[in-house]
């Protein structure tokens, strides 16, 4: 969806806890999927992708799952850590055929030890 | 781990002046994107550029802002007489080949602007 600039959503886990940040797309024609991890002061930094014809992917500690009926995309963090803590964005490709990615406005994960 | 290097990382302009953000894209990327960032919002895209050409600027203001990719060196973001509303980071990022499902994105580490 489209930013709304302040107040982002904000998720605060206890260290060891699985994380769930969930993230609306508008556009029903986008066929590529990422999720980003952006740091403070730094840039984003991919985590995983998935594209259109699938409705799960699996990483490091990390699943993606995406639900086209509701245009709902969620990444899941399994035994969240400290290091975590950062603002996740999701960001959709559309059906061209070049990396113009349109981004959600990201959510804050606080991680507490 | 030679990523995507953009330089300066910090930029300092009085509203005016002109401001070159530079972007060398990882080895073998011959695809940059240009996003620009407000303080709490999520990366908006400006433009792609592959080598020589720009493909799509739909994103960039129309004027003081442009962008290049030349056949030898970084990609250049140039803004010219700079204002207070520029101030946000840039970040540039590469792909191998033109982006499609599969083919990552990777972003430099950005570009901070501050117009006074």
């Amino acid at each position: 969806g489209e930013n709304v600039g302040l107040h982002l959503p904000t998720l605060s886990v206890q260290e060891g806890d699985n994380s769930i940040i969930n993230c609306a797309y508008s556009n029903s024609a986008s066929d590529y999927f990422i999720w980003y991890k952006q740091e403070s002061g730094k840039g984003p930094q991919f985590i995983i992708d998935i594209r259109s014809n699938m409705d799960k992917r699996q990483g490091q500690r990390v699943t993606v799952l995406l639900n086209k009926t509701v245009k709902h995309l969620s990444l899941q963090i399994a035994a969240t850590q400290p290091g975590d803590s950062a603002v996740y964005f999701c960001a959709e490709k559309g059906g061209t055929s070049y990396g113009k990615l349109t981004f959600g406005q990201g959510t804050i994960l606080t991680v507490h030890p | 781990n030679a990523g995507v290097m953009q330089n300066p990382r910090h930029l300092v302009r009085r509203r005016g002046q002109e401001a070159r953000l530079r972007c060398s894209p990882m080895k073998g990327h011959s695809h940059v994107y240009w996003y620009r960032q407000l303080p709490e919002e999520g990366l908006k895209f400006m433009v792609y550029l592959q080598k020589e050409n720009i493909i799509d600027e739909s994103g960039m203001p129309k004027e003081r802002f442009s962008a290049e990719f030349p056949k030898e060196g970084p990609s250049i973001l140039r803004i010219q007489q700079v204002v207070r509303g520029d101030s946000a980071a840039y970040f540039c990022a590469s792909s191998l080949l033109t982006g499609d499902s599969g083919n990552t994105i990777y972003f430099g580490e950005g570009s901070w602007l501050t117009v006074v």
